[in-house]
């Protein structure tokens, strides 16, 4: 069975602090992407990788950055956490033409 | 840039036969995709359908593709509340960023007892 998984489920962060959200996926996919999901506003793509150390800006990486050291592994950072990106984080990897989603992380920064 | 429309909202009676619509813009797209997400989820690959396809049949999912127009639609055969959820069309682009997913904002799906 496909597997994405998310480090964490539901996290909550103080305005200012670095954060860094993980994603894991045992598909040996060689692209992964990640998103922010928002009331009204639907997926929006942050950033992706379509091979370990490689990455491409999304259509909002203000604010963020991301890591991929290892192909199995894709991480979201938060280089200083601010109220507005509060939101759900999804990590998806794909094949083409499959892709397949982590189950999300809903992060509330206060 | 790539741009894909859904309506926001459908509401159906169990029993019956649901149709989410989609359009997108790109006419170069090469796969399109539609997602389920469940309250509190992430997204769960449905089915998909190459471009030179007209249509796909999986159970009680339909897709059918209208390259011309740029449309696709899912139908959802005999409607279930276990149904209820959101719906995401999505499509992969041209060029160099071939492999990268953009969606519509998906369609709320209501399904009555």
């Amino acid at each position: 069975d496909v597997k994405v998984t998310q480090s964490s489920r539901y996290l909550v962060k103080r305005t200012g602090e670095k954060v860094f959200l993980e994603c894991v996926q045992d598909m040996d996919h060689e692209n992964m992407f990640w998103y922010r999901q928002d009331p009204g506003l639907g997926l929006r793509l942050i950033y992706f990788s379509y091979d370990v150390k490689m990455k491409e800006k999304g259509d909002i990486p203000e604010g963020y950055s991301v890591s991929r050291e290892k192909k199995e592994r894709f991480s979201l950072i938060l280089e200083s956490a601010s109220t507005n990106q509060t939101s759900m984080y999804l990590c998806a990897s794909s094949s083409r033409p499959e892709a397949f989603f982590g189950q999300g992380t809903r992060l509330t920064v206060v | 840039g790539e741009d894909v429309e859904q309506s926001l909202f459908l509401s159906v009676r169990e029993g019956d036969s649901s149709v989410i619509n989609c359009t997108y813009t790109d006419s170069s797209s090469t796969y399109l995709y539609w997602y389920k997400q469940e309250p509190g989820a992430g997204l769960q690959l449905l089915t998909y359908i190459f471009s030179n396809m007209d249509m796909k049949q999986d159970q009680r999912l339909t897709v059918l593709l209208n390259k011309k127009d740029k449309h696709l639609s899912l139908r959802i055969a005999d409607t279930q509340t276990g149904d209820s959820a959101i719906y995401f069309c999505a499509e992969t682009g041209s060029g160099g960023s071939n492999y990268k997913l953009t969606f519509g904002k998906g369609t709320l799906l209501t399904v009555n007892p």
